[in-house]
Order: structure tokens, then sequence, then C-alpha cells
């Protein structure tokens, strides 16, 4: 089976512009992560999809971000307007259920300079 | 913050068994032992988890203290490949709803040498 698939691999961008991360799931995959590591920080859970509906969004930073997951298959991350402490390593996961064990894609690097 | 302790990093010998410690002395009677690596460039990558038992996959072994407090992943013969950052994280996993929020500390950067 595919796996996690993340675009962009790599994203720069200007501080104040807008970037849309996507993700696309394993197929048959209800269930959906984002998460992110900052220069130097650990890898934090951002939030969790359902499939289309927000479970749990308790690890996003502010309101600058915004997920989305319509028709519960793919999801995208929205940063707007961007911060220089925003950059990092976006990762996507999913799952089968919620206590199967995450796949991970293999990120989205984000610089904003 | 992260529930588990994890020297930060450590070397091993191509071809010997790489025994990575996990300190997890708050851990609950219900929270599960969950072993993820990340190689570089890549994201984390499921190993192994455990409750009680020792437990064995394909890929490592994960033994449990007694008392829970503690547990060593083994990765029986390392390659190159298996150099990466290995992460100890307890969860509750099947028994709680919070499934897949995993809370990742700084790991252990484990260097396979030739």
């Amino acid at each position: 089976e595919a796996g996690v698939t993340q675009f962009p691999s790599h994203s720069v961008i200007e501080k104040g512009q807008t970037v849309t991360l996507r993700c696309d799931p394993i197929s048959g995959h209800d269930n959906l992560y984002w998460y992110r590591r900052v220069m130097g920080k650990e890898i934090k859970f951002l939030l969790h999809f359902v499939k289309e509906s927000k479970q749990d969004e308790s690890g996003m930073p502010n309101n600058r971000f915004l997920a989305e997951r319509t028709g519960g298959t793919y999801s995208t991350l929205k940063v707007q307007p961007a911060e220089l402490e925003d950059s990092g390593v976006y990762f996507c996961a999913s799952s089968r259920d919620r206590w199967d064990t995450l796949h991970f894609g293999n990120g989205t690097r984000l610089t904003v300079t | 913050d992260a529930k588990t302790t994890q020297p930060p990093s450590m070397d091993c010998a191509e071809g010997r068994a790489a025994n990575l410690p996990c300190n997890h002395s708050t851990i609950s009677g219900n929270e599960y032992v969950y072993w993820y690596r990340q190689i570089h460039s890549q994201g984390p990558q499921y190993i192994i988890h455990g409750l009680k038992n020792n437990e064995t996959n394909e890929m490592a072994s994960l033994i449990i203290t007694e008392d829970r407090k503690s547990s060593t992943l083994i990765l029986p013969h390392a390659t190159l490949r298996d150099t990466a950052v290995y992460y100890c994280i307890v969860s509750l996993g099947s028994l709680g709803n919070q499934g897949g929020k995993l809370i990742f500390g700084q790991g252990t950067e484990l260097s396979v040498k030739p």
C-alpha cells in the first residue's frame, strides 16, 4: 500500500506570506494527525482528525494555523501569515483506528525568511 | 512534557546488538510503552510496543522491567541503516481515547559504526 504522502517536501516563503501544506493519508485511514518539529525542539502534536471532524486540536499554536480535511480524505494545513518561528518540519500521520500505530509521512520542511 | 528519559546518544558497532534504555518511572498501569525511530529526512517509524510482557517482532525486541519503570529496546544485529533517533513514548494506546497523540521527547541518537 502507498504510504502517507506530503506535499511539498520543502517550502521557502517570506514572513507574512501564506503557505498551504497537503497530506494524503493511507487509503482507508480515518484518523489523520499533524505534528511538527520546530528548530531545536521535540516533535509536537498539533491536531487529530477523525474523518472530516477535528477530534483534538489542542496542539495548534495559534489562529494563524488552519487545518481542514474536507470529505475526510486528504488534509491541508494553512499558515497565514507565516512567522519566522513557524519554520520547521511538519509531519502528517494516519491510522485506521485511533489506537493503531501511526504511519508518518516524510514531512514538509518549511523555512520562513 | 515527555514522561520518559533516554540517553541523548549511543554508539554501536555494526553487527552487534544495540540496547537502548528508557526510564518511565511515572508510567501508569494502563499506559503502553511505544518505540518509534526517525531516520534522517524521514518521518518517525513505528518499531514496537508493549504493556507488561516482553515483545519481539521482525525489527526488534522490547524488554520491560517487572515494575514497568524502565524498558530496553534491543536491535539484535544493528546495521548502518539503523542509525537514527529512537524515541521511547508512553501512551494510553488502545485503552485511551487519545491514541495517536504521542508525546515525543528528545530521544536517543544511535550511531551504528562499521
